[in-house]
């Protein structure tokens, strides 16, 4: 079965901090990764995808994701957070989109 | 331009009772998923459509849920004999054909009681 996995229920980090939010899969074939947010009381936000290419791969808001296969990995990253960066982060894999259960980001001004 | 759009965004219903969640997709897309989303879990497949078919069925939990898309635009997720077990919110996402990014509705929180 596919599955997508997120280690971390919460993430905290300090405004200007780099912040990191993990992600593992475990799907068959060559994966389709995906980074959602969600921010309260809203819908899934796209923030980025791999399909194919450069491991490294640029999203909206500054964010950033590296695909690692031997990791089975794909963690997002953030060189420097925001205040309104705090929010429900989803890993997700594939078509229809397995998703992971979800890292809360809580970033302190 | 509009985004997915799905209504009620609240529905409030007590057991025993049928409901109707209505999903409108970015015109154009012609991929259409249902997810549902429990509390403190993240989203789970339902349904999926390519046009006016299911394409893909396989996540709908039992016989009473069931869901449409006549036209190939909007769809319909009908819920039976709801249960206290069914409330989550349920999310809908649309796609342009051959893309594979899906674009996220607001949701609809279904409470029963």
């Amino acid at each position: 079965a596919q599955s997508v996995a997120q280690p971390e229920d919460q993430v905290n980090v300090a405004e200007g901090n780099p912040l990191t939010v993990k992600c593992t899969y475990s799907v068959s074939g060559n994966p389709y990764l995906f980074w959602y947010v969600q921010y309260p009381n809203r819908g899934l936000q796209f923030l980025l995808k791999y399909i194919t290419g450069d491991n490294l791969v640029k999203g909206s808001y500054g964010f950033e994701a590296e695909f690692n296969k031997s990791q089975t990995s794909f963690h997002l990253k953030k060189p420097s957070a925001l205040v309104s960066d705090s929010a429900l982060y989803f890993c997700a894999a594939n078509t229809p989109l397995v998703f992971g259960k979800g890292t809360r980001l809580s970033v302190i001004a | 331009g509009a985004g997915v759009s799905q209504t009620p965004s609240n529905k409030v219903t007590e057991k025993g009772k049928y409901v109707e969640l209505r999903c409108d997709p970015i015109s154009g897309h012609t991929a259409l998923y249902w997810y549902r989303q429990s509390l403190g879990q993240g989203p789970e497949f339902l349904i999926y459509f390519q046009g006016t078919g299911a394409a893909d069925d396989s996540g709908l939990p039992n016989d009473r849920f069931f869901a449409v898309r006549p036209e190939g635009s909007v769809s319909t997720l009908k819920i039976q004999r709801t249960e206290r077990g069914d409330s989550a919110v349920y999310l809908c996402a649309s796609s342009s054909l051959g893309a594979d990014t899906q674009y996220f509705g607001p949701g609809t929180r279904l409470t029963v009681l």
